[in-house]
């Protein structure tokens, strides 16, 4: 149990559905995150949130939108996916966003596995 | 253009050995490094970092290696423990520019210690 909760673990969705990613944090963290995780690749960071704004949004399609309603709460809001974007989608959280922390420790949830079919 | 390197996607020690798991990195921005584990199905966990002021930072049976000259850095398991079986990701926080603060991370190595 790290502290991060992410729901669905597995999600199966068509191209022209509609799904979304939801992730809890249970450890009072300022700072959440989306990352992807593709076979072969690097983790890849995708969106940042800080106090529930939007820090950063590194390049990624405007399929995927996020959403922080609350620092305890982060989405994924997924429209239009391609097959490509079957990945492993990791949330994480860490107390503060890295610039203002000495040190950087995220904590990740357990992912959710999207198959685009 | 990848930042941070992990060149070898799998390394294979026996138990009680010692496990060396290595990272190159390309920016000399970079001020942070950490080396997470992660398990099948599970989501990386924080292992064991270092500050780019420190060539050492030792936690029990790991012990982190930064070698600043050659953007080089080391993850040390002694003795390795089938328990350690995982892919390790090298990550590491630029100080700079757009991405300042965020964690660029490796590809992994998948590390399996046998009985």
């Amino acid at each position: 149990e790290t502290g991060v909760t992410q729901t669905p673990r597995h999600l199966v969705m068509g191209m022209t559905n509609k799904k979304s990613l939801k992730c809890e944090q249970h450890l009072g963290h300022n700072a959440m995150y989306w990352y992807k995780q593709s076979a072969k690749k690097p983790l890849e960071l995708m969106f940042v949130y800080s106090l529930e704004e939007r820090v950063e949004n590194n390049s990624v399609p405007s399929r995927f939108s996020p959403e922080c309603p609350n620092s305890s709460h982060l989405f994924l809001h997924l429209h239009t996916l391609q097959p490509e974007d079957s990945a492993l989608y990791l949330c994480a959280s860490s107390q503060d966003i890295p610039k203002q922390s000495s040190g950087n420790t995220i904590y990740f949830g357990e992912g959710s596995w999207l198959t685009v079919v | 253009d990848q930042q941070v390197k992990q060149n070898s996607p799998s390394l294979s020690v026996q138990e009680g050995r010692i496990s060396i798991l290595n990272c190159d990195y390309t920016n000399s921005m970079f001020d942070y490094f950490l080396w997470y584990k992660k398990y099948p199905a599970e989501g990386p966990t924080f292992l064991i970092s270092i500050s780019s002021i420190k060539d050492k930072n030792e936690d029990g049976r790991f012990t982190v290696f930064l070698n600043k000259s050659a953007k080089h850095l080391s993850l040390h398991i002694v003795p390795s423990q089938p328990g350690d079986s995982a892919v390790y990701f090298c990550a590491a926080r630029s100080n700079y520019g757009g991405s300042q603060g965020n964690l660029i991370f490796g590809k992994g190595t998948k590390l399996s210690v046998k009985p």
